[in-house]
């Protein structure tokens, strides 16, 4: 089974600076796909950008962005220019193109600092 | 489009009481999902059907939880009888089933509090 790791809990950016957050995933699986939710304290859950695995190139999204590491199995999200809207819970997300399961990671808190 | 629509937005009920909670995906999507949102264990995959049909509950914690999907407009899940630490928000999703990179699209989950 699959398995998603963000292992900070939560983060903490002052307004319009860069940070980063952290995933890491465990497969056997060569083709997949990662995603980054977003969900603010509405509780909507927002795709924020997703991620092909056969593709190298990074993904981006205006200020988000990820570095896909294939070989380390490492997905993190940047966000530059970080606006209050920005904070957040943050889930990385794997879906498999065998069962097609999305398995979420434990979330990362945001919080931005004016 | 009205989204995934979830009901009710909150539940409370006591312990030892069957809870109901409803799901409408959005129109033509293939598949449908049904997750638990608790602060210790995150977000759990409880169910997931592809064209009304489940595929895999291993994640339904135990036999006082059921799903179903008997159209391609309605689903289901059933707590009979609820105790306390099923107390969670608890999201429905679907997708069009054209390939993995198709992302979920969530409903507004349903806060269940059991007494």
């Amino acid at each position: 089974a699959q398995t998603v790791t963000q292992s900070q809990p939560e983060m903490s950016v002052q307004e319009a600076e860069t940070v980063t957050l952290s995933c890491t995933y465990d497969t056997s699986e060569s083709d997949y796909y990662l995603f980054w939710y977003k969900q603010p304290p509405s509780r909507q859950m927002i795709l924020v950008i997703r991620q092909e695995a056969y593709k190298q190139q990074n993904a981006t999204e205006n200020r988000f962005s990820v570095n896909f590491q294939k070989a380390a199995k490492s997905f993190s999200l940047k966000i530059s220019d970080s606006q209050l809207g920005d904070a957040a819970m943050y889930f990385c997300a794997y879906r498999s193109l065998v069962n097609y399961k999305l398995t979420f990671g434990k979330g990362t808190l945001l919080t931005v600092n004016p | 489009d009205a989204g995934v629509i979830q009901s009710p937005r909150h539940e409370v009920t006591e312990m030892g009481q069957e809870v109901t909670l409803r799901c409408k995906p959005i129109s033509g999507h293939n598949s449908l999902f049904w997750y638990r949102q608790t602060m210790m264990r995150g977000l759990e995959l409880l169910i997931y059907f592809n064209n009304n049909v489940p595929i895999d509950d291993s994640g339904m914690p135990e036999d006082r939880f059921s799903a179903k999907m008997p159209n391609a407009s309605f689903s289901t899940l059933k707590i009979q009888p609820s105790e306390p630490r099923d107390s969670a928000v608890y999201f429905c999703a679907s997708s069009p089933r054209t390939g993995g990179n198709e992302k979920l699209f969530f409903g507004s989950g349903t806060q269940l509090s059991v007494l």
